[in-house]
């Protein structure tokens, strides 16, 4: 497996332009996380899916941000429009339960820069 | 809510010498597993060591082994003979079954040569 696949790696936009970032999780994971790590907040939850269902999105900033998982092999996390605070590394992380919890297994993350 | 404090924001090691991270939780819950991860310069999120409460025996992954504590919710890190290559952030992690991960704020590891 080619593990979780995120994209684009580096994201350099404009404020007030609209960001998408994608998540291509290991088959079989039935859930996906996404998390945003900064210098002062370290690693937050943002959301997670489990089935493709929203189990907790409480994570999530503020309206601007908003997530989907339309099938099992993806899911996109949009931040419209965006602001220079949300200038971070995100990650996208997915999990099975089968056999045992292993933990995460993460992409490689999503370095956005909104100036 | 469940909140994991690492109380180490840089520790340093000797090439080839022992270094041990400190971890503890606090948690209402019984049944959870903790983990650690090492977050290289790459900034890739590895997976180094994983621990089920409910088992009494401590993991280890070669030259990886934990401490766990459950009474006094402590889980520490000991890395032997440490290389050059375990340079990097150590993230402590806190979950339950199937669960969110709640992480610590990190710890950065030097291996001086």
């Amino acid at each position: 497996d080619a593990g979780v696949i995120q994209s684009p790696r580096h994201e350099v936009t404009e404020m007030g332009q609209e960001v998408t970032l994608r998540c291509k999780p290991i088959s079989g994971h039935d859930y996906l996380f996404w998390y945003r790590q900064t210098m002062m907040r370290g690693l937050e939850l943002l959301i997670y899916f489990n089935n493709n269902v929203p189990i907790d999105d409480s994570g999530m900033p503020e309206d601007r941000f908003s997530a989907k998982m339309p099938n099992a092999s993806f899911s996109t996390l949009k931040i419209q429009p965006s602001e220079p605070r949300d200038s971070a590394v995100y990650f996208c992380a997915s999990s099975a339960l089968r056999g045992g919890w292993g933990g995460y297994t993460f992409g490689s993350g999503t370095r956005l820069t909104v100036v | 809510a469940q909140t994991v404090t690492q109380s180490q924001p840089e520790m340093s090691v000797q090439e080839a010498e022992t270094v041990t991270l400190s971890c503890t939780y606090d948690t209402s819950e019984s049944d959870y597993y903790l983990f650690w991860y090492k977050q290289p310069p790459s900034r890739q999120m590895i997976l180094v060591i994983r621990q089920e409460a409910y088992k009494q025996q401590n993991a280890t992954e070669n030259r990886f082994s934990v401490n766990f504590q459950k009474a006094a919710k402590s889980f520490s890190l000991k890395i032997s003979d440490s290389q050059l290559g375990d340079a990097a952030m150590y993230f402590c992690a806190w979950g339950e079954y199937g669960n969110k991960l709640v992480f610590g704020a990190g710890t950065i590891l030097r291996v001086k040569s």
